[in-house]
């Protein structure tokens, strides 16, 4: 089965860098996606086709692809950044899709 | 305004069956995917499958295959997730939510979730 791994936990304190990583092998071929969930709130999407950023996401939330890894970049951290991030793709026949196990990002 | 718009908690009892419903607005319901997420407590999201209610093209993931039904009713604009047996694994939280542009995309609207527990 394909899996898609991230760091259990990102640390940063406010107005610093947040980098969260996705690592899977089919993601040279596949776009991943990012969500951001919030205690007790539904998933929203903050990043599209690795690095597409949806209407009303704020602007320092980024997404880049290089080789079998995607990352996330939070620039700027705000305290309300503080919450789960899971990236989603596919496996390389596109066929199956799964979540990565998440990252609980920690403003310090 | 796209909204979905899930039925409430639920509570049974192992064995009994249980059929969640997802409302869909603002939107052509019959043109997007709509698939289901699982959260077990605690835990991360896994994608359960989804539905494409213009023509009922299913499609699961094999760790749900079996386990679940999706389906949808286009004349109400509702998608349903459906157990004939539950079990207490089947305790977490669901949520529906359209898909972007296609079957491998992006979930872009979230339904707020319904809280299954399932407990003798």
């Amino acid at each position: 089965s394909y899996e898609l791994t991230q760091p259990p936990s990102v640390s940063v304190s406010p107005g610093q860098t947040a980098r969260i990583t996705c690592s899977g092998d089919a993601l040279p071929k596949q776009y991943a996606y990012w969500y951001q969930q919030k205690p007790g709130q539904a998933p929203v999407l903050v990043i599209y086709k690795d690095s597409e950023r949806p209407s009303g996401i704020p602007e320092r939330f980024s997404g880049s692809s290089s080789g079998t890894t995607v990352t996330l970049t939070i620039s700027g951290v705000q305290a309300e950044d503080e919450a789960d991030y899971y990236c989603q793709s596919a496996d390389s026949s596109g066929t199956r899709e799964v979540f990565g196990g998440g990252t609980k990002l920690t403003v310090l | 305004e796209v909204q979905l718009v899930q039925s409430g908690a639920e509570v049974k009892k192992p064995g009994e069956s249980l059929k969640i419903s997802c409302k869909g607005s603002g939107y052509s319901f019959t043109s997007y995917w709509i698939g289901w997420v699982r959260q077990m407590p605690g835990k991360g999201l896994e994608w359960m499958g989804i539905i494409y209610p213009g023509d009922s093209d299913t499609r699961y993931s094999p760790s749900f295959q079996g386990q679940v039904t999706i389906s949808a009713d286009k004349s109400i604009s509702t998608a349903y997730l459906q157990w004939s047996s539950l079990k207490a694994s089947d305790t977490a939280m669901y949520y529906c939510a359209r898909l972007t542009d296609g079957s491998g995309s992006s979930f872009d609207y979230w339904g707020q979730g319904t809280l299954v527990t399932v407990s003798s």
